[in-house]
């Protein structure tokens, strides 16, 4: 089974500061993509960070980072001075070789001033 | 810029009264999704286009039909909505097969009166 599962349903940081948010995945695949999709309230979800499987070095873009564990089969979410407009579901998803792109079931992050 | 657009928003309909959703895309990309998102959930895959053909996911439910008249176009029509089949239909894209991210539009918020 290749299934995606992110334990925190909702998570809470103080602007400024850093927040992780955690996902783990069950994949028999070696070579495969992981995925951070954001979605803020009445928005469209995009693209937070995408990872290689097949790299060792932790993807980042800006303030977001990832902690790649492969043996361990975890894909955590770094967010860095954390600002108001993060709030959002943050999904991690694990894209199959059949199209079919597997979310967990999400973390509400909130932001508070 | 490229994008993924979807019409209508916002959609009403009566239980029963058939509906069409539709989604454009300006990517050029080869694969269309269209996923059924309910409050605070994940998406769920209903099906998706590989160019022109078409794949079904094994529980998506025999009222949810779609179509993909060229590359830029895909609908999904509801052939007799149920109080059930409320939820907001997001349309995505992708360049090709499997490891690549999927972009999404803004969705459609459908609801049935």
């Amino acid at each position: 089974a290749q299934t995606v599962t992110q334990s925190q349903p909702e998570m809470s940081v103080q602007e400024a500061e850093t927040v992780t948010l955690s996902c783990t995945y069950d994949t028999s695949e070696s070579d495969y993509y992981l995925f951070w999709y954001k979605q803020p309230p009445s928005r469209q979800m995009i693209l937070v960070i995408r990872q290689e499987a097949y790299k060792q070095q932790n993807a980042t873009e800006n303030r977001f980072s990832v902690n790649f564990q492969k043996a361990a089969k975890s894909f955590s979410l770094k967010i860095s001075d954390s600002q108001l407009g993060d709030a959002a579901m943050y999904f991690c998803a694990y894209p199959r070789y059949n199209n079919d792109m597997r979310f967990g079931a999400g973390t509400r992050l909130t932001v508070k001033p | 810029d490229a994008m993924v657009i979807q019409n209508p928003r916002y959609q009403v309909t009566q239980f029963g009264k058939p509906v069409t959703l539709s989604c454009s895309q300006t990517l050029n990309h080869n694969v269309m999704y269209w996923y059924q998102q309910k409050s605070s959930q994940a998406p769920k895959l209903l099906f998706h286009y590989y160019d022109k053909d078409f794949n079904n996911e094994a529980d998506t439910p025999d009222n949810f039909q779609s179509r993909r008249p060229n590359t830029s176009f895909c609908f999904l029509d509801i052939r007799s909505p149920g109080l059930g089949d409320a939820a907001m239909y997001l349309c995505a894209t992708s360049r090709d097969a499997s490891r690549y991210e999927q972009y999404f539009g803004p969705g459609t918020r459908l609801t049935v009166t």
